[in-house]
Formats: structure tokens, C-alpha cells, sequence
């Protein structure tokens, strides 16, 4: 079963708008990843956050947790045509060496000029 | 720096024909390994991963099988393919030294099964 699940599923804005993406999990977590997909590529990753940090930052990402939630977000500031992707969260339920993890159904991104 | 390498990157074959994927991984050593495929419009579902040569873990009982014959090289195999077998599969490596280590992806195979 899916452990993640992206809100919206779609999601189009005007370039230099924010977007944000929200994800939704349902059991306890080690750390939570986001990563984009462009259209028919691999994934590429983006930020980690581990399950005992609330807020993170890299570049124009922002991307917070709430474990109480079992939610977390991911802002993307002054959005560029490039930004156009889909974008998963992963959670990381591993407790060995391999990072087993569970990638939601994702949001696609379109941004406009 | 660390690449990988899949192929092919589309495949068409017939229900019931043999599969053979590979992947291949440079610039580190004693990667950990995954096999993903994710169907239309929906999410990763992890297949098989591996941390070390012969040792394969399988995630989800299916049509396919997984091999690590050497450090670097992971192969997705199936003896006859079925129609739901088609999708877009996604070898990744992570690093087995660094706590927490993100997966760095293939550009992925797309197959098709007719």
C-alpha cells in the first residue's frame, strides 16, 4: 500500500508564484524524502528531513514535518518553467543499511510564464 | 563522481517472452541496489533491493526475479512476461556507508508488453 500520498495531485501556477505540496503518511518514519521526476527521467533528490527535525531549507525549498500530522510540505518560492516536474515524498521505514522506501502517487507541477 | 547507467530505455515485447534488464553502477563501491517500477500516473513501488553480491530482497511476491552478479551490476529478469508487467522501471543506488543516504536513479527502462 502506499505509505505516502501527495496533495494536490495537480497543481499549475504563473512563474515567480509559490507552490507548495503537501504529503500524507500513516505509520512512524525515519526520515522523509522529497524528489522530483521530470516527465519520463528518473527521480532526482531533492531534501531529506529526519523524523526529529521540523523545518528544513536548501535554496528556494523549503520543506517542513509534522510527525504528530504524520504530514509534511514542500515550498517551492519564486517557481520557475523549470520547475515543471511531478514531485514525490518518500518515507524511509528502513532499519537496516538499504533505504527501503515508500514513494507516494505525486503532485505534477506546471509552471507557467 | 558516481554514475549509473540502464538499459535499454524502451523495450516492446510479446506476453510471454523473456526479460532481461541491467544496470550498472560506477564510481562507488559495495552500492546497495533497487529495482522500482512505477505504473501510469502512479507512485515507486520498490521490487527487489540488494546489499552486497548474491544477496537479493524481494519486496512484493510477482513475475520477476532479481540477480547481483557482480558489485556494481543488478539485473531484473523474468521468464515470461505478462501484459500487467508493463511499466516504467527504475533502477536507483544508495550508498551503504551514509547514514540516511538518499537513491540516486537510472533514467529508467519503459516496457511494454503486447
Amino acid at each position: 500500500s502506499q505509505q505516502g500520498e501527495e496533495d494536490p495531485q495537480a497543481l499549475s501556477i504563473q512563474e515567480g508564484e509559490n507552490a507548495t505540496m503537501n504529503c500524507s503518511y500513516k505509520t512512524s518514519i525515519n526520515n522523509l524524502q522529497w524528489y522530483r521526476q521530470n516527465s519520463g527521467r528518473g527521480l532526482v533528490h531533492l531534501i531529506l528531513i529526519r523524523s526529529n527535525e521540523r523545518e528544513k531549507h536548501s535554496g528556494r525549498l523549503r520543506v517542513t514535518l509534522d510527525t504528530s500530522k504524520k504530514s509534511s510540505s514542500l515550498l517551492i518560492t519564486a517557481s520557475r518553467a523549470a520547475d515543471t516536474a511531478s514531485y514525490f515524498c518518500a518515507t524511509d521505514r528502513s532499519t537496516g543499511t538499504a533505504s527501503k522506501l515508500t514513494f507516494g502517487t505525486g503532485t505534477r507541477l506546471q509552471v507557467t510564464l | 563522481s558516481q554514475t549509473i547507467h540502464q538499459w535499454p530505455a524502451t523495450l516492446v515485447q510479446p506476453v510471454g517472452s523473456p526479460l532481461s534488464l541491467e544496470c550498472t553502477v560506477e564510481g562507488t563501491s559495495n552500492p546497495n541496489l533497487y529495482w522500482y517500477r512505477q505504473a501510469a500516473g502512479r507512485g515507486l513501488q520498490l521490487l527487489f533491493y540488494s546489499v552486497g553480491i548474491g544477496q537479493i530482497s524481494s519486496e512484493v511476491p510477482q513475475n520477476l526475479s532479481a540477480s547481483r552478479p557482480q558489485d556494481r551490476q543488478f539485473i531484473l529478469s523474468s521468464k515470461k512476461l505478462l501484459l500487467s508487467d508493463s511499466g516504467f522501471y527504475l533502477c536507483a543506488w544508495s550508498s551503504w556507508f551514509i547514514e540516511n543516504s538518499p537513491l540516486h536513479f537510472g533514467n529508467g527502462t519503459r516496457l511494454t508488453v503486447t
